[in-house]
């Protein structure tokens, strides 16, 4: 069964706009994890936050998570026509190293 | 060169047929997954191996095989092959998470094999 949901299923931004995205799952995490895909490529770990921790931040990257909602958004600032992919949330439960990924969503960035 | 791969990247197969797909690694990680993706479904995982010779199921291992006699190889085997099986397959390896299982488990990716069961 998935554990993740992302939302929206597909995004379109134009460059310098900001992207966010948001992911919602059932039950509790060890850690959650974003993944990039670019068309035709294997996924790209890009950030993880442990589930002590509200909020991160790599670059132009930022991810939140709210354990209370069971939910978790990504970030993307300032974005680029090169962050058009489809981003992953996947979720770490338990004590085996299984992440579980989420349905994703589509971005693209138009010049 | 580093990393890791898979072969075939595409293979074209009739239902019934064995169809054998390959996963190598470089960095000696003692995990490996294999995961199917289809749309609307993202990724699933098939079967995962936390070391040479141990194994497990993932969500959905019905119709695959999977051995693991050497930590750098993990090859996923289509017994008899059907159109279901139609997919996407990604090999992916982590290291043991310093913390202990469940700290931490950044998963590397390999570039994907594209099936069609014809």
């Amino acid at each position: 069964s998935q554990q993740g949901e992302e939302d929206p299923q597909a995004l379109s931004i134009q460059e310098g706009e900001n992207a966010t995205m948001n992911c919602s799952y059932k039950t509790s995490i060890n850690n959650l994890q974003w993944y990039r895909q670019n068309s035709g490529r294997g996924l790209v770990h890009l950030i993880l936050i442990r589930s002590n921790e509200r909020e991160k931040h790599s670059g132009r990257l930022r991810v939140t998570l709210d354990t209370s909602k069971k939910s978790s958004s990504l970030l993307i600032t300032a974005s680029r026509a090169a962050d058009t992919a489809s981003y992953f949330c996947a979720t770490l439960t338990g004590t085996a190293s299984k992440l579980t990924f989420g349905t994703g969503t589509r971005l693209q960035v138009t010049l | 060169d580093a990393g890791i791969t898979q072969s075939p990247r595409y293979k074209i197969t009739e239902t019934g047929r064995q169809v054998t797909l390959m996963c190598h690694q470089t960095w000696s990680h003692s995990y490996m997954f294999w995961y199917r993706q289809d749309l609307g479904h993202g990724l699933r995982l098939i079967y995962y191996s936390a070391a040479a010779d141990i194994t497990d199921k993932g969500e959905v291992p019905d119709g695959y095989v999977v051995s693991r006699s050497k930590t750098e190889n993990f090859p996923l085997t289509l017994e008899s092959a059907t159109r279901s099986q139609t997919s996407v397959y990604f090999c992916a390896s982590s290291e043991i998470p310093a913390g202990g299982p469940g700290s931490y488990n950044e998963q590397f990716f390999g570039p994907g094999t594209r099936l069609t069961v014809l």
